[in-house]
């Protein structure tokens, strides 16, 4: 079964650098997505992008933030200059352009900013 | 905007009983979907069930099945026959036509053998 995968599974970086998460959606869904868990809170949603843009983001989404499809298979979250706060389980997903709006999610990548 | 609300943080059932998490929404977009996911202690976030806005039938996926009630917006979720695998966190969450996910802030159910 296709599935959402992405990498590092587990991130740590002192405060101030820049991370890269990577995801890598299912093949055939169009519509990508970045989520944000911190520890023992709900599930917030950062980014979606569509046809090469971004399509909707929250304001958890400052320009701190970027995401870019680099190629035909990845689909990645830049943070510039991380900060404490930006702790946090970060889920990718994907879904399909139509129909069902059911959007699968990658398993997390854990960062950790010290 | 778009809310869901979860009320019970935590919840036991007994291993073989049916247990119903409840969740109600808001939002303003005439069409919309609304989704569970479940959050093992592993921390993946694994699809159950989708209700759409739209459709006349209450969705069911095996064990699990949505009772949609849409005048009282509500989208309760039921597991029949739990096992000891269901302890997990459980989120409700809508979409509308953003398509972006609001989740509420979940359910902890744990089975009791």
């Amino acid at each position: 079964e296709p599935e959402v995968t992405q990498t590092p599974s587990h991130q740590v970086t002192q405060m101030g650098q820049e991370v890269i998460l990577r995801c890598v959606p299912i093949s055939n869904h169009l519509y990508f997505y970045w989520y944000r868990q911190i520890l023992g809170q709900k599930v917030e949603f950062l980014v979606s992008f569509y046809n090469n843009e971004i399509s909707e983001k929250s304001e958890i989404f400052d320009d701190q933030f970027s995401v870019e499809r680099p190629d035909g298979s990845n689909f990645t979250l830049k943070i510039r200059s991380t900060k404490l706060e930006d702790s946090a389980m970060y889920f990718c997903a994907s879904s399909e352009t139509s129909g069902r709006y059911e959007q699968f999610f990658g398993p997390g990548t854990r960062l950790t900013v010290l | 905007a778009q809310k869901i609300t979860q009320t019970q943080p935590g919840m036991f059932v007994q291993e073989k009983e049916a247990v119903t998490l409840d969740c109600t929404y808001d939002t303003s977009d005439q069409s919309y979907g609304l989704f569970w996911y479940k959050q093992p202690s592993s921390g993946e976030m694994i699809f159950l069930i989708y209700q759409g806005s739209y459709d006349e039938q209450n969705a069911t996926e095996g064990r699990y099945s949505l009772n949609f009630q849409k005048a009282r917006k509500s989208a309760n979720l039921v597991i029949s026959a739990s096992q000891l695998g269901d302890s997990a966190m459980y989120f409700c969450a809508v979409s509308g036509s953003a398509r972006q996910l609001t989740f509420g802030s979940g359910t902890q159910l744990t089975v009791l053998p």
